[in-house]
């Protein structure tokens, strides 16, 4: 079965400062992986996914991601954070072929300091 | 106009009391999801759709049913409400033609309280 795991259930970080979110999973083949945004009262918007290809995914609003095989990992960063980034962060994973949903991870909630 | 409504999008109601939730999409996706949400649990899979025929239960779907009246309608039942169903509860959508990337659209959710 697949899985994510997201270890830090509150990060603090200063306006300006660098940010890296943590998501490890667990599937048996290549998955699909994807960061998720929750503003405050809203739904989810996705930031970006990776499905094959090159590792270092960009996304919107200044984040990028990479995918390590080896570490089973998708870590989200950013190099310099604005207030309005203050959100919750899912990571979530897919099969690649089949008939399974999308697993979320358990939410990473990011405060950022003026 | 939004992609994925979902109505309502706040209801308090009783414990016991038989309560719907809709979810209506205007994107043409052939699959639908329900996922409640909770504080330090992400979100959890309750049902999925892969068309209208086509229904199966995903983690969580103990005291909940649905109903896929349509490709753009996909709607979630709690036969008794009970109080640990209180939530918020997202509908999402995704379309797995072409590409087949399994990226989801969520709607804006709907809070429920259970009292």
């Amino acid at each position: 079965a697949q899985s994510v795991t997201q270890p830090d259930i509150h990060i603090t970080v200063s306006e300006g400062a660098s940010l890296e979110l943590r998501c490890n999973y667990s599937y048996g083949a290549t998955p699909y992986l994807f960061w998720y945004v929750q503003s405050p009262g809203q739904g989810l918007q996705l930031l970006l996914k990776y499905f094959s290809g090159d590792t270092l995914v960009q996304g919107i609003k200044g984040f990028e991601a990479e995918f390590k095989r080896s570490q089973s990992s998708f870590n989200l960063r950013k190099p310099s954070v604005h207030w309005s980034d203050a959100a919750e962060y899912f990571c979530a994973v897919g099969a690649n072929t089949g008939r399974r949903a999308l697993t979320f991870g358990s939410g990473t909630r990011l405060q950022v300091q003026p | 106009d939004a992609d994925v409504t979902q109505t309502p999008r706040n209801r308090i109601t009783k414990t016991g009391k038989r309560i719907m939730l809709e979810c209506s999409q205007t994107k043409g996706h052939d699959r639908m999801y329900w996922y409640r949400q909770d504080p330090g649990l992400g979100l959890r899979l309750i049902y999925y759709s892969f068309d209208v025929k086509d229904i199966n239960k995903g983690e969580i779907s103990d005291g909940y049913s649905v109903s896929r009246q349509a490709q753009a309608k996909f709607s979630l039942s709690l036969e008794s409400a009970i109080p640990n169903q209180t939530a918020l509860y997202f509908c999402a959508t995704s379309d797995t033609s072409g590409t087949g990337s399994h990226e989801q659209y969520f709607g804006p959710g709907t809070r429920l309280t259970v009292t």
